[in-house]
């Protein structure tokens, strides 16, 4: 069973425009999110993350939005740019569980089009 | 600074055979993860480590296994490769057990 959905597994956008990236978990113990974005034969990159305790975190043209109650988070990129055309991961973890092991998504690919 | 090392970069093998993937962190993390990537999902959590011992292991036989050195860096053995063992192997870092995790590029490991 997946714990970690991301379930667009593509998003065409345009240059300049807003991207949102969506991802919705299952395991109410999370507390820990976190967006990675990834290029071909490269590892992931850390993008930025969020507490459970914040519904909101923004880095440069970066934002994440935490909606605990619907157990759904996004990451918003303004303005979209041809660089940010990657795979994007959501990540959970569970800091209380014993193993601080990262669970992901599925991965979203974003193409951003000039 | 150097980000997270791996090595090697690509492996083939055959099945039955056994692997050693190695990892070195980004210096002053004391803490490494490692993760499987199949293709067309996420990573998979299989071990973290945190001064050289093991805090957490993920859903995977006990063909796999690893160990951390005293110098942080650390090494993921697989025995008896079956072909579903073919993926990316990828090495995470970090200050902490809890902290951020940065990857490295990760071995690509192909079992034939």
């Amino acid at each position: 069973d997946q714990q970690v959905k991301q379930n667009s597994p593509s998003l065409s956008v345009q240059e300049g425009r807003i991207s949102i990236l969506n991802c919705d978990y299952t395991n109410s113990m999370f507390d820990y999110f976190l967006w990675y974005k990834k290029y071909p034969a490269e590892g992931p990159t850390f993008l930025i993350s969020i507490s459970s305790i914040k519904d909101k975190n923004e880095d440069g043209r970066f934002t994440v939005f935490l909606n605990k109650s619907a157990k759904h988070l996004s990451l918003h990129i303004v303005p979209s740019q041809p660089g940010d055309s990657a795979v994007y991961f959501c990540a959970a973890r569970n800091s209380g569980g014993g193993a601080d092991g990262l669970t992901f998504g599925k991965g979203t690919h974003l193409i951003i089009q000039p | 600074d150097a980000g997270v090392t791996q090595s090697p970069t690509h492996l083939i093998k055959t099945r039955g055979q056994q692997v050693t993937l190695r990892c070195s962190p980004i210096s002053g993390h004391k803490s490494v993860s490692w993760y499987q990537q199949v293709l067309g999902q996420g990573p998979q959590f299989i071990f973290q480590y945190y001064e050289k011992e093991e805090r957490g292991r993920g859903n995977f036989p006990d063909r796999f296994s690893a160990r951390q050195f005293p110098n942080y860096s650390s090494e993921l053995n697989v025995n008896a490769l079956l072909l579903g063992d073919s993926a990316l192997y990828l090495c995470a870092s970090s200050f902490y057990t809890s902290g951020e995790q940065f990857f490295g590029p990760g071995t690509r490991l192909t079992v034939l």
